[in-house]
């Protein structure tokens, strides 16, 4: 079985573009999440999604991120506009929702560097 | 509110030993999860366990075991005979339980490397 698949795996950009990222989440799964992981922060949940609505939201930095969910087997997180503070590596993760919490399954990720 | 604490940033063993990794949780909830994960250099991470509140009794996988105390909200992870492979970065994660909240809280890792 596919495992939770994202791309691009690396994306460099300048400051002041917009980025994309994209997940597609295991086939099944009802729960999906976006973390963003840096040396100096660690692990941090930026926004989940359950049954594609977004649940929680607190994460997510400020207004120049956004996520959606358009259907079960995809989601994307925007960057508008970037900046080099947003550098880090981004992972997706799903799982299903009922009757958990259970364990989530993480994509590969996206390392994200912004010049 | 929840917090999960890894306080050994980093360890460093040789092969072969046995090595402890410690997870210390807080959580008001009575019904929660606890989790492991490991980060390889290749990045990825990967779902080692998942127990619950309820579930005192402590795991072994092959090399691999888990002492789930609640008495000191505590819930460590040992390697026996560690090897070159278990290198990697371990996280240790807590969910409450109910509603639609499946959030992970993850600890900072602690970094083990295994000397050949």
């Amino acid at each position: 079985d596919a495992g939770v698949i994202q791309s691009p795996r690396h994306e460099v950009t300048e400051m002041g573009q917009e980025v994309t990222l994209r997940c597609k989440p295991i086939s099944g799964h009802n729960s999906l999440f976006w973390y963003r992981q840096t040396m100096m922060r660690g692990l941090e949940l930026l926004i989940y999604f359950n049954n594609n609505v977004p649940i929680d939201d607190s994460g997510m930095p400020e207004d120049r991120f956004s996520a959606k969910m358009p259907n079960a087997s995809f989601s994307t997180l925007k960057i508008q506009p970037s900046e080099p503070r947003d550098s880090a590596v981004y992972f997706c993760a799903s799982t299903t929702g009922t009757g958990g919490p259970y364990e989530q399954y993480f994509g590969p990720g996206t390392r994200l560097t912004v010049t | 509110a929840q917090k999960v604490t890894q306080a050994q940033t980093e360890i460093s063993v040789v092969e072969k030993e046995d090595v402890t990794l410690d997870c210390v949780y807080e959580t008001r909830d009575t019904t929660y999860y606890l989790f492991w994960y490991k980060q390889p250099p290749s990045g990825e991470l990967v779902f080692l366990i998942r127990r619950n509140s309820f579930d005192e009794q402590n795991e072994i996988s092959g090399r691999y075991s888990w002492n789930f105390q609640k008495s000191t909200s505590s819930f460590n992870f040992t390697i026996t005979a560690s090897q070159v492979v278990d290198s990697a970065v371990y996280f240790c994660a807590l969910s409450e339980a109910g509603g639609a909240t499946n959030k992970l809280i993850f600890g900072t890792g602690t970094l083990l490397a295994v000397q050949p």
